[in-house]
């Protein structure tokens, strides 16, 4: 099955430093990869997603990027702020079977003021 | 708007009881996943649902039970079976099984043993 290793766990930047959150993933059927958002005692949020056919993807201050001969993809924050401070999730998902994501273990950003 | 609302928020359970976690969503999905989320570990799959009146196993499914009478509700039963459910559930849906499509979460439901 499908394995997806998450790195850091944890990540301590400075309001206004850039953040880079990074996941490997095993099976190559996997095309799709969302990354969610959880803060304190809240369910996680998609924040942003990309598919295969795509090599980077932008919203804002977020971005992704996927290198799928490597099989990473990472999560980039810029310009970080104290409402970033959450967990985030990666994970990996492939067409075939059930569509049934993998998680990655998270990454908990701290931004400091 | 459209939304999955998780209840209660917290619960305690006592040795020995079955509880019942509610999870309800009215965005039309047809797909419907628990999820239990341990410190430190990732979102691990207790069971999952395409569809009205079926269901299927997740990675975790002893000790837990679903039924899916609605396409809006899918309850989780932890039983006493479970031995350790200590832990922060996760309820979540998405418009159809084989959907290349992120999930949409609840808010969580917090089970403590006491």
């Amino acid at each position: 099955g499908e394995n997806v290793e998450q790195h850091p766990s944890t990540l301590s930047v400075q309001e206004g430093d850039s953040a880079v959150i990074k996941c490997t993933y095993s099976d190559s059927a996997s095309n799709y990869f969302p990354w969610y958002k959880q803060e304190l005692g809240k369910g996680p949020q998609l924040i942003i997603d990309i598919r295969s056919n795509v090599g980077e993807k932008k919203d804002q201050r977020i971005a992704v990027t996927l290198n799928k001969t490597a099989k990473h993809f990472s999560l980039h924050i810029t310009e970080t702020q104290p409402e970033d401070s959450a967990v985030y999730f990666c994970a990996a998902q492939s067409s075939g079977g059930s569509y049934i994501p993998t998680f990655g273990r998270g990454t908990s950003l701290i931004v400091h003021p | 708007d459209g939304g999955i609302t998780q209840s209660p928020k917290y619960l305690f359970r006592k040795e020995g009881q079955n509880v019942t976690l509610s999870c309800e969503q009215n965005l039309n999905h047809d797909a419907m996943y628990w999820y239990r989320q341990d410190p430190g570990q990732g979102l691990r799959l207790i069971y999952y649902s395409q569809i009205v009146n079926d269901f299927q196993k997740g990675d975790i499914a002893e000790g837990y039970s679903v039924s899916r009478e609605k396409k809006e509700s899918f309850p989780l039963t932890v039983t006493s079976a479970q031995k350790n459910p200590t832990a922060f559930y996760l309820c979540a849906s998405r418009p159809g099984l084989l959907s290349g499509d992120g999930y949409t979460f609840g808010s969580g439901t917090r089970l403590t043993v006491v």
